[in-house]
């Protein structure tokens, strides 16, 4: 069946580090690829999306590339910020299983100034 | 524009007892969502809804029900509540069910059954 796996937390990084957050999925057919974000006390936001292979999708800083040949979505960003300091999930919605959505686990990030 | 809203935050729960986890959106969205997160784990989806009148089961709707009366409420029911069902709750919606389509969540109820 279809499934989400990312990278392990919790993550600490000093401010304007890099960030990578790992990501690979399984899908039985071609699907969509999300990563969403989760604030203290707050619910998931859509942070960015792509639909097809190849495709980048970028937000606030963040970006993450469709990689069909190595099934990955990893999220990079090159200069964190404290206020990035928050729990990153990566998803995938597959239209074999009628666009259900499939979570990884969540990484945690806390970053220090 | 309040998105989609949860009540309660936080509630704890004795085995056994019932209550219902409230869940509205003000989008006109026709889908919505119930997922649950257990500690270290993803969103496992409980139910969902495609319209008003319209629920199916997801991956785990074991112990739990749901109703979708008008498209901007989606109540989530536990009738005998048991220790393994402590989690936090996100409800979701969404315009469509399409190939990349956003959902957009609740802030989350935390339960805690004791």
């Amino acid at each position: 069946g279809d499934s989400v796996t990312q990278m392990e937390g919790p993550v600490t990084l000093s401010e304007e580090a890099f960030l990578t957050i790992n990501c690979t999925y399984t899908a039985t057919g071609y699907p969509s690829l999300f990563w969403y974000v989760q604030y203290p006390g707050e619910g998931l936001q859509l942070l960015l999306k792509a639909t097809k292979a190849d495709d980048k999708g970028s937000n606030k800083g963040f970006e993450a590339t469709y990689r069909k040949e190595t099934t990955s979505f990893h999220l990079e960003k090159g200069s964190v910020q404290v206020s990035d300091s928050a729990v990153y999930f990566c998803a995938l919605s597959d239209q074999n299983t009628g666009n259900q959505f499939y979570f990884g686990t969540g990484t945690s990030l806390t970053v220090i100034p | 524009n309040a998105g989609v809203t949860q009540t309660p935050k936080f509630r704890i729960l004795k085995i056994g007892q019932s209550m219902t986890l409230q869940c509205a959106q003000d989008m006109n969205h026709n889908y919505m969502y119930w997922y649950r997160q257990d500690p270290g784990m993803g969103l496992k989806l409980i139910y969902y809804s495609v319209g008003a009148g319209i629920t199916d089961k997801g991956e785990v709707p074991n112990g739990y029900n749901v109703s979708r009366s008008t498209t901007e409420d989606f109540p989530l029911r536990l009738e005998l509540a048991a220790p393994s069902q402590t989690s936090v709750y996100f409800c979701a919606s969404s315009q469509r069910q399409g190939r990349g389509e956003t959902q957009y969540f609740g802030p989350g109820t935390r339960l805690l059954v004791l």
